[in-house]
């Protein structure tokens, strides 16, 4: 079952234009991880912020962590047309065996982004 | 260095038939997961392994199912008796594994698998 969803559903935006994607779980979480789905393919890993972190960026990517909200958002600045796909949020849960490497993701429903040129 | 690689890309069976969907992880990553994504939906998880040895089946749906990696490398999801509902891709992913750390995962293309 998904450990939570994510909102919007799709997003369609300008070129240029920054796009917010917000993603909310229900456990307690080791780690949560932000993933890029283009059409056809498999997934590409962006970022990965700790429960202990509360904001982290990298490039044109930023994801803030609000884990007494269980949620988590994902900002792309000036967003390009090689953006459009979907992305997943991905949750490790806090209470998995510890398991060497046994880092479980959990997927949200996913964010259909669209950026028109 | 190479990916992950999945093959099939694409496999079309009849209900009933067997299947069977090999990974090819990058080499020298210990964990090795299977997910299953339906369309329009968030992957789920189905099994892990860690080196040769499956310590997580918790997400097989069923005992239709069965994955092996006997020499902790390649890996095979085997589907017996399909049905209609096993339709989905599936998607393989490996991550190093070397202690319980944050780490990502990297993903295959996937197996697009259609049950007829």
């Amino acid at each position: 079952s998904q450990q939570g969803e994510e909102d919007p559903q799709a997003l369609s935006i300008q070129e240029g234009e920054n796009a917010t994607m917000n993603c909310s779980y229900k456990t307690s979480i080791n780690n949560l991880q932000w993933y890029r789905q283009n059409s056809g393919r498999g997934l590409v890993h962006l970022i990965l912020i700790r429960s202990n972190e509360r904001e982290k960026h990298s490039g044109r990517l930023r994801v803030t962590l609000d884990t007494s909200k269980k949620s988590s958002s994902l900002l792309i600045t000036a967003s390009r047309a090689a953006d459009t796909a979907s992305y997943f949020c991905a949750t490790v849960k806090i209470r998995q065996p510890i398991i060497q490497g046994a880092q479980k993701l959990v997927f949200g429903q996913g964010t259909r982004l669209t950026i028109n040129p | 260095g190479a990916g992950v690689s999945q093959s099939p890309r694409y496999k079309v069976a009849k209900r009933g038939q067997d299947v069977a969907l090999r990974c090819d992880p990058i080499s020298g990553h210990v964990s090795l997961f299977w997910y299953q994504q339906a369309l329009g939906q968030g992957p789920e998880f189905l099994t892990y392994f860690q080196n040769e040895a499956q310590l997580d089946k918790s997400g097989l749906p069923s005992d239709r199912f069965f994955a092996e990696r006997p020499e902790g490398s390649v890996s095979t999801l085997k589907i017996q008796r399909t049905q209609q509902e096993d339709s989905a891709v599936y998607l393989c992913a490996s991550s190093l594994g070397r202690g319980y750390s944050n780490q990502p995962q990297h993903f295959g293309d996937g197996t697009r698998l259609s049950i007829l």
